[in-house]
């Protein structure tokens, strides 16, 4: 069974600053999906990226980028330029394909202040 | 873009009252989920259906629980007897393919048990 570990409950940044979510996981998969999803209050799963295991190219999706390290099964998400409506939980999920379930981590809860 | 649709948006029940969660999946997708989040929890899976039958489930969907493709377009999850711990988010998914695409959520339905 897989398992996907957040350490960090919340973090804080400024307005227009960087900040880095960090996610951990477990499995003995070799191809599999990792994504980041945003839960702003209203409770909506929305995706923010997703990054292919057997690609070596760190995804980016405008402000968005992951640092990928397959090896350390290590799946950061970097946010640039922060804004306010970035605030929200960021919750990392694992897919092992095949039609399977998603497995996410606890979630992190991000608070951009002005 | 073609979106997965859950009605309705805030269910209030009774415990011990039955009942039915409903979801439109993506048209052309195959596979079908729900996964359910306490509030301030993370998310967790309940159920996967495909080709007209479950494919996994989880040990939390147990005989009170139960789902369905009544047609061609519709998802349901059906809880027969509401007990206060069933209340949560509930987010129906899908996806086109198993190893190639991305499970889209919907916006979720808020059940609250008395």
């Amino acid at each position: 069974a897989q398992t996907v570990t957040q350490s960090q409950p919340e973090m804080s940044v400024q307005e227009a600053e960087t900040v880095t979510l960090s996610c951990t996981y477990d499995t003995s998969e070799s191809n599999y999906y990792l994504f980041w999803y945003k839960q702003p209050p209203s409770r909506q799963m929305i995706l923010v990226i997703r990054q292919e295991a057997y690609k070596q190219q760190n995804a980016t999706e405008n402000r968005f980028s992951v640092n990928f390290q397959k090896a350390a099964k290590s799946f950061s998400l970097k946010i640039s330029d922060s804004q306010l409506g970035d605030t929200a939980m960021y919750f990392c999920a694992f897919d092992p394909l095949s039609g399977s379930r998603l497995t996410f981590g606890e979630g992190t809860q991000l608070t951009v202040n002005p | 873009e073609p979106e997965v649709t859950q009605t309705p948006s805030h269910q209030v029940t009774q415990m011990g009252q039955e009942v039915i969660l409903r979801c439109v999946p993506i048209s052309n997708h195959l596979y079908f989920y729900w996964y359910r989040q306490i509030l301030g929890q993370k998310v967790e899976f309940l159920v996967s259906f495909y080709n007209n039958e479950i494919s996994e489930k989880s040990e939390i969907f147990d005989d009170q629980f139960s789902v369905e493709r009544p047609d061609g377009s519709n998802f349901t999850l059906k809880i027969r007897s509401t007990k206060l711990e069933d209340s949560a988010m509930y987010f129906c998914a899908s996806r086109g393919g198993p190893s190639t695409d991305t499970q889209y959520f919907g916006p979720g339905t808020r059940l609250t048990v008395l």
